[in-house]
This record gives C-alpha cells, sequence and structure tokens, in this order.
C-alpha cells in the first residue's frame, strides 16, 4: 500500500466511449502526476499538477483531459481513444518540499485496453 | 525525451546470487531513485538517494549516487524468487513544487531456483 489509490484497476472501452480514471493520494502531498507505461517503452510523464494547478503537459493528445479539484484527487478523462493508446496509467504525489519532496510514489496503476 | 541508459537490461541469475545494476546520464540529477515493478503493478520504491556519493542500504538492496551526479548503481545481495520483476532507475530534477523523473529502460530480473 503506496498511499496512491487508483479506479478503476482495470478499463475496456470503445474508441467512442468517454470514462474517467481516478487517482487519490492519502500521503498529504502536494503535487500528482499522470504517466503512461506502453509495452517496452519506458515511463512517459503525462501531466503535472503542483498545489492543484497544471504546471506540465508533456503534449499528450487533446483526447486525454486532466482534472485536479483538489490536491488529493486527480483524474485523467479519456475521449474518442485509439488503441494505440492501451497502456498501464500510473498516477504519483510528491511532497514537493524539503529533502524528500523529489521522493514520487506510485499508484498500482489502471490498465486501459481500447477496443 | 530523454532517457537514462540502465544495464543489464535483463538478467537469469540463480537464487542466492549478488546482482548489480547501473544507471548512467548525460546529464546532472538532484536525486536518484530506485523502483521496482511487478507486473500488472505500479512501481514501488525501493530507495532514494539525495547526496551526490550517498551510499543507501534497505535490507539486501544497496545503492549508491555517483560523485559526479551523473550515474547510480544498485546491488541485491543473496537473491531471493521474490526479487523477480523489473527495475528501473530514475533521475529527479525539481520544478518548482514539483519533480522531474527521467526513467531509465529498466533491467529485468528472473531469478531461477
Amino acid at each position: 500500500e503506496t498511499g496512491v489509490t487508483q479506479t478503476p484497476r482495470h478499463l475496456v472501452m470503445g474508441m467512442t466511449n468517454k470514462k474517467s480514471l481516478k487517482c487519490e493520494q492519502h500521503l498529504g502531498h502536494n503535487a500528482m502526476y499522470w504517466y503512461k507505461q506502453s509495452a517496452k517503452k519506458p515511463l512517459e510523464l503525462m501531466f503535472v499538477y503542483s498545489l492543484e494547478e497544471r504546471v506540465e503537459n508533456n503534449s499528450v493528445p487533446s483526447r486525454f483531459s486532466p482534472e485536479c479539484p483538489n490536491s488529493s484527487h486527480l483524474f485523467l478523462h479519456l475521449h474518442t481513444l485509439q488503441p494505440e493508446d492501451s497502456a498501464l496509467y500510473l498516477c504519483a504525489s510528491s511532497q514537493g518540499t524539503g529533502r524528500s519532496g523529489n521522493t514520487i510514489y506510485f499508484g498500482e496503476g489502471s490498465w486501459l485496453t481500447v477496443v | 525525451g530523454q532517457q537514462l541508459n540502465q544495464s543489464p537490461q535483463s538478467m537469469f541469475i540463480q537464487e542466492g546470487e549478488d546482482v548489480s545494476m547501473n544507471c548512467t546520464s548525460s546529464s546532472i540529477f538532484n536525486t536518484w531513485l530506485w523502483y521496482k515493478q511487478d507486473p500488472g503493478e505500479g512501481p514501488v520504491l525501493l530507495i532514494a538517494l539525495y547526496k551526490a556519493g550517498e551510499l543507501t542500504s534497505n535490507g539486501r538492496l544497496t545503492a549508491q549516487f555517483g560523485t559526479t551526479r551523473k550515474d547510480s548503481f544498485l546491488n541485491i545481495s543473496a537473491s531471493i524468487p521474490s526479487d523477480v520483476g523489473i527495475y528501473f532507475c530514475a533521475g529527479q530534477r525539481r520544478t518548482g513544487t514539483a519533480s522531474k523523473l527521467t526513467f531509465g529502460t529498466g533491467t529485468r530480473l528472473q531469478v531461477t531456483l
């Protein structure tokens, strides 16, 4: 148990569906992240939120839409995805301050399959 | 984006053997992290290194932050079957109050009895 909880753990969706991934962190952290992990590729940073404000968007297509309503919750809204978007989507958080503020903790991930 | 050079890509070892893997970068990082990922799960933090030259242990795991701040290694002593998984290094820079991780390509470890 890392203190970062993701739901659902598995999701299968059609290309015309709209779905959302949810992340909640119980660590009192100030920054939250979405990463994508595809087969045989390094983890790719998608979005970074710090103090509920988006500070980084790594050229992610608009069919992925993040939302951070407060410092404990992060969503990834999915719309008209493509089969190549099938991957493990990982949420993470970090304290943001202090010596260990760099340390990022991951959730267990949401497996997404687009059919 | 930038990647870290992590080696070896995969290892097949016998239970009880020691393991060593490393990461190198052309850039300097403020922090080095080592994660382990089991199939179908998210990466779990093993060791965090915050200072150049720092040597840190966590049970049978030992990691060091290179003095040039461009490399790090992870050693696992007396491997056991549950050590199986993919090990990732990550270098980190601060971006305001958030952090930017650059991941290595991973080392896949298989342990045979």
